[in-house]
């Protein structure tokens, strides 16, 4: 069974600055995905990047971007110019491929608090 | 687009009471799903669904059923509400990698 660690309960950042959420997971399998969701206060789960295992590239959107190391097992989340808007609860998930019936395996999440 | 529309938003319900919380996507994905999500922790897997007609339990699906008679609908049914079902719901739909959640609905049973 796939499991899926995020080490760091909360975590806070000034606005503007930088901030990295690790994630680490657990699998046997070589065909899967990687995600990152965003929960803020409105409780919305919103989808904010994804990684194939497949690919060596790291994913990037605007000013989110991953480090995926697979042999490391590790995919953290670096989060650049923090803003206000991205104080929420951040959840790494792992999802494998090739059966798409089968669900995520979600962390525990990370609780991150922009300040102003 | 709507997306993933689930309603209510928030319910309270007393021990022993019954209700389904309905859930509705218009992008005509296949896969659909209703996960729990208690305080502090991720979300759980109730059920699932890979299409109409077709549904499997998922890691925490005892009290709780479900139906897909539709690609569009995926309702779960609470039958004798306890106080351990307290908890936010999210269903979600997928057409294969990657979700789309709706926006949960707050359950309280007291």
């Amino acid at each position: 069974a796939q499991t899926v660690t995020q080490s760091q309960p909360e975590m806070s950042v000034q606005e503007a600055e930088t901030v990295t959420l690790s994630c680490t997971y657990d699998t046997s399998e070589n065909n899967y995905y990687l995600f990152w969701y965003k929960q803020p206060p409105s409780r919305q789960m919103i989808l904010v990047i994804r990684q194939e295992a497949y690919k060596q590239q790291n994913a990037t959107e605007n000013r989110f971007s991953v480090n995926f190391q697979k042999a490391a097992k590790s995919f953290s989340l670096k989060i650049s110019d923090s803003q206000l808007g991205d104080t929420a609860m951040y959840f790494c998930a792992f999802m494998k491929g090739g059966n798409y019936g089968q669900n995520f395996v979600f962390g525990p999440g990370t609780r991150l608090s922009v300040l102003p | 687009n709507a997306g993933v529309t689930q309603t209510p938003k928030f319910r309270i319900l007393k021990i022993g009471q019954s209700m389904t919380l309905q859930c509705t996507q218009d992008m005509n994905h296949n896969y659909m799903y209703w996960y729990r999500q208690d305080p502090g922790m991720g979300l759980k897997l109730i059920y699932y669904s890979v299409g109409a007609g077709i549904t499997d339990k998922g890691e925490v699906p005892n009290g709780y059923n479900v139906s897909r008679s539709t690609t569009e609908d995926f309702p779960l049914r609470l039958e004798l509400a306890a106080p351990s079902q307290t908890s936010v719901y999210f269903c979600a739909s997928s057409p294969v990698v990657g979700y789309t959640f709706g926006s949960g609905t707050r359950l309280t049973v007291v």
